[in-house]
């Protein structure tokens, strides 16, 4: 059972374009979504996150957007730069009461590609 | 910045033989992971572990995995028996409270 379902599987944007991603979950226990941003050879790294108490988090150039009660959520990369070029995932978990191990369930994978 | 360090890089192996990956996770945290990747794939969990026992694991940990933490500071992820289908990154992760952090991976090729 794929907990969290991500698209597109690839991106392509122009420079200074926006780059939107999306992620939609399956079990309402989830309470925390980060977004993690991968670059070849290296481990995911956090971007950004979000809990569901709120429907949109901005940092810098990205943006999650929170759906609850469709069980989606999104990034958005602002005036996106060729150095964002990367492959994101989308992930999910339950961290009620920020107690206990509560596993990340990753989305497949958005390959990002920012053009000059 | 702390960060989570793995060792080796990069493992080749003898199918059938037993591999032992380590990793360093941040001093102050207190729950530890391990992940893996198939290239080109998603992340995936294999198993948690907090306060020096398995908290979970997935269906991918079976028996020919174990994992430990020998000396508090150290975590290692051993595969008894190694396959072909073990090739993959494998992702050390730790956390204290909410965020998690990866480190840079092990390559472990099985040939």
């Amino acid at each position: 059972q794929q907990q969290v379902k991500q698209s597109p599987q690839s991106l392509i944007v122009q420079k200074g374009g926006i780059s939107i991603i999306n992620c939609a979950y399956e079990n309402t226990a989830f309470d925390y979504f980060p977004w993690y941003q991968q670059f070849p050879g290296k481990g995911p790294a956090l971007l950004i996150a979000i809990r569901p108490d709120v429907s949109e988090k901005k940092e810098g150039r990205f943006t999650i957007s929170f759906n609850k009660s469709a069980k989606q959520f999104s990034l958005h990369i602002m005036d996106s730069q060729p150095g964002d070029s990367a492959t994101y995932f989308c992930a999910a978990s339950k961290n009620r009461d920020q107690t206990g191990a509560n596993n990340l369930f990753f989305g497949t994978g958005t390959r990002l590609t920012v053009i000059p | 910045e702390p960060e989570v360090t793995q060792t080796p890089s990069h493992q080749v192996t003898q199918m059938g033989q037993e591999v032992i990956l380590r990793c360093v996770p941040i001093s102050n945290h207190l729950y530890f992971y391990w992940y893996r990747q198939i290239l080109g794939q998603k992340v995936e969990f294999l198993v948690s572990f907090y306060n020096n026992e398995i908290s979970e694991k997935s269906e991918i940990f079976d028996d020919q995995f174990s994992v430990e933490r020998p000396d508090g500071s150290n975590f290692t992820l051993k595969i008894r028996s190694t396959k072909l289908e073990d090739s993959a990154m494998y992702f050390c992760a730790s956390k204290r409270v909410i965020e998690a952090f990866f480190g840079q991976g092990t390559r472990l090729t099985v040939v």
